[in-house]
């Protein structure tokens, strides 16, 4: 059972668009909501991560939105590059030393 | 300073084989956890180590175990191999636990069972 449902599953966006990625949990301990990025043939890297007492956090071109009281998250890709072309995993945790991670977003990004 | 490393990177074994996965955390980090990651059902938890001790482990048969050493280096262990335990198997590294600090992920072993 997913306790973090992620969509969409893929997204082929244009160099320079937004990439808008959507998270939802139902677990209210969760307080720690990182995205990480995989490359093809590479472990995941972190990207950006927001605890529920901030709504909104920047890093870059990449921008996390939280609403604590939809339990949804969501990152966003601005200016999106061909380089940003990757698979993103949202994730949560509860403080149980444990990551539950979306099922994963391929982003396409074309020149 | 050197990332999280994980040997070997390719495995083929065949079903009923055992097989023993080894992971170095970067220097200093503690905590270690592992993830299964396959194409049907993405990244699930398996186990986590701190200080030689497991913390948490996830919803996996009993054939999957794993420990920890002295000095944060960890395996994995799955025996009696099945087909459906081909993945991408995945360490990472924190220094106390994941979401107190950074959690680092190494590039994986991919395991193939035929």
């Amino acid at each position: 059972q997913q306790q973090v449902k992620q969509s969409p599953q893929s997204l082929i966006v244009q160099k320079g668009g937004i990439s808008i990625i959507n998270c939802a949990y139902e677990n209210t301990a969760f307080d720690y909501f990182p995205w990480y990025q995989q490359f093809p043939g590479k472990g995941p890297a972190l990207l950006i991560a927001i605890r529920p007492d901030v709504s909104e956090k920047k890093e870059g071109r990449f921008t996390i939105s939280f609403n604590k009281s939809a339990k949804q998250f969501s990152l966003h890709i601005m200016d999106s590059q061909p380089g940003d072309s990757a698979t993103y995993f949202c994730a949560a945790s509860s403080n149980d030393y444990k990551l539950s991670f979306g099922a994963g977003t391929t982003v396409t990004v074309r020149a | 300073k050197a990332g999280v490393t994980q040997t070997p990177r390719y495995l083929i074994k065949t079903r009923g084989q055992q097989v023993t996965l080894s992971c170095s955390p970067i220097s200093g980090h503690r905590s270690v956890s592992w993830y299964q990651q396959t194409p049907g059902q993405g990244l699930q938890f398996l186990f986590e180590y701190f200080s030689e001790t497991q913390r948490n482990k996830g919803n996996f048969p009993g054939r999957f175990s794993g420990r920890q050493f002295s000095n944060s280096r960890s395996e994995m262990n799955v025996s009696t191999l099945e087909l459906g335990d081909s993945a991408l198997y995945l360490c990472a590294s924190s220094l106390e636990h994941v979401g107190a600090d950074t959690q680092y992920f190494g590039p994986g072993t991919r395991l193939t069972v035929l």
